[in-house]
Formats: structure tokens, C-alpha cells, sequence
């Protein structure tokens, strides 16, 4: 398994403004990956943030709007740009240690956006 | 494009009785996940299967993966107040980016 801190835990931001999300994971994992939840409701992948290379975003997710660095194996930040009421969710960092028996997730505890 | 279904997406039941939940997909999967998330929280592993046909438990927990892979089955025997979450399944997609499908997941309220 591993441990995942995500910062801001929440935040309330004004519309037009960027907030940057960090998410700290406590072993060098290949795979990490960004997504976006409404309370009660299930995940939307956002994007998949590589080491070393750009993030490969999901249908609908582009990188203007949500750019993502990666620059090592524990680490990566999600950025939530010129933000709208609209993007008002929950943004959950996973990794995947890569074992064997699945393709397991661990997850970060997230971070509550809410924008006025 | 891979989907799961999810059901049922909200239940309410009393202390003590039994539930199921299901997920099924026109898709065959490598492996599956069942996840519970609290509010505030993330979702947190509950158990993987891989194999057609596997059966595993967790306390009062059960879990089955479908012969064909294409389905699963969550069942809680004499639900607990401590039951109350939301229930998720995930696929492994079929192909080897090691992305997650997500079933849209089971709100469940025991109530004492």
C-alpha cells in the first residue's frame, strides 16, 4: 500500500483565480493519477500524470484548465485554472504501486473546492 | 468504450439485515476492486479479485467475481451502523495503461 497527503485539504476560492493542488505520496510510485468527484457521486479521471513526460488527460480535460506536473516519483501537483462555480468538486490524487493482483489504487484523503 | 453498472445507487436498511450490491459490465475485466469511501475521506481498497469465479471475505464482507469476469458482487451479512458509505467498484481496463472503470457507485445508510 501506500500513504498519500493531499494540500490543501480545502479551500474556497473566487471565481477567475487558479488554485494549485499538491499530493505527496511516501514511495516512489509510477502511476499517478488525478480525479474529480461530486460528493455521494462516483470518479471522473481527469488525467493520468506521468514522470518525465507530459499528463494524458481524458476525454473533456485539457491541459489550459488543468495543467499537472510530475516531477519525480512522489510528487505531483494538479492545478485547477481560471476556476468557475462550475469547477466546485472534490480533486483526489491516486497512485498505483504497480504490484502484481490488480490494478490497485490508493488514494489520497482529497481536497474540497468550492469557488463563489 | 468499457462501462460498469452499478446497483442498487442508494439503499437504506435497518441494523442487521443483509444487503447485496452488484456490478456488471459487457466487458471482461483483469481484475476488479471494491472500494469504501466515507465522507471527507478517500475511497479506501476493501479487496481485489482476479480470478473468474474467486470468492473472498472480509469479516462479514463477501465478495465474488463472475466466472466471465464481467461482473461482481458485494454481499454484508447483518450490516452495522459502521456499514454507512459509499461502495464503488472498479474494472481494470482491458488494456495496459492501468486506468480504473468506475461503477457509479451504492449509497448505503444503516440505520441503528
Amino acid at each position: 500500500s501506500a500513504v498519500i497527503s493531499q494540500k490543501p485539504s480545502r479551500d474556497i476560492c473566487q471565481r477567475g483565480t487558479s488554485l494549485t493542488i499538491q499530493c505527496q505520496v511516501d514511495s516512489q510510485v509510477t502511476m499517478m493519477f488525478w480525479y474529480r468527484q461530486q460528493p455521494g457521486q462516483s470518479l471522473t479521471l481527469i488525467a493520468t500524470a506521468n514522470q518525465g513526460s507530459e499528463a494524458t488527460y481524458e476525454s473533456g480535460f485539457v491541459i489550459d484548465k488543468f495543467p499537472i506536473s510530475r516531477p519525480n516519483l512522489t510528487f505531483s501537483t494538479l492545478t485547477v485554472s481560471n476556476m468557475s462555480p462550475e469547477d466546485s468538486s472534490i480533486y483526489l490524487c491516486s497512485v498505483d504501486p504497480g504490484t502484481s493482483g490488480g490494478n490497485t489504487q490508493y488514494f489520497g484523503p482529497g481536497t474540497r473546492l468550492t469557488v463563489l | 468504450t468499457q462501462l460498469l453498472e452499478q446497483s442498487p445507487q442508494f439503499l437504506s436498511i435497518q441494523e442487521g439485515e443483509n444487503l447485496t450490491v452488484y456490478c456488471n459490465s459487457s466487458s471482461v475485466f483483469s481484475s476488479l476492486q471494491w472500494y469504501r469511501q466515507e465522507p471527507g475521506e478517500g475511497p479506501v481498497l476493501l479487496v481485489t479479485v482476479v480470478t473468474g469465479g474467486e470468492v473472498k471475505k472480509l469479516k462479514r464482507l463477501t465478495f465474488q467475481f463472475g466466472d466471465a469476469r464481467k461482473d461482481s458482487s458485494l454481499h454484508i451479512t447483518a450490516a452495522q451502523p459502521g456499514d454507512t458509505g459509499l461502495y464503488l467498484c472498479a474494472g481494470a481496463d482491458a488494456g495496459n495503461n492501468r486506468k480504473l472503470i468506475w461503477g457509479l457507485g451504492t449509497s448505503l445508510a444503516v440505520n441503528p
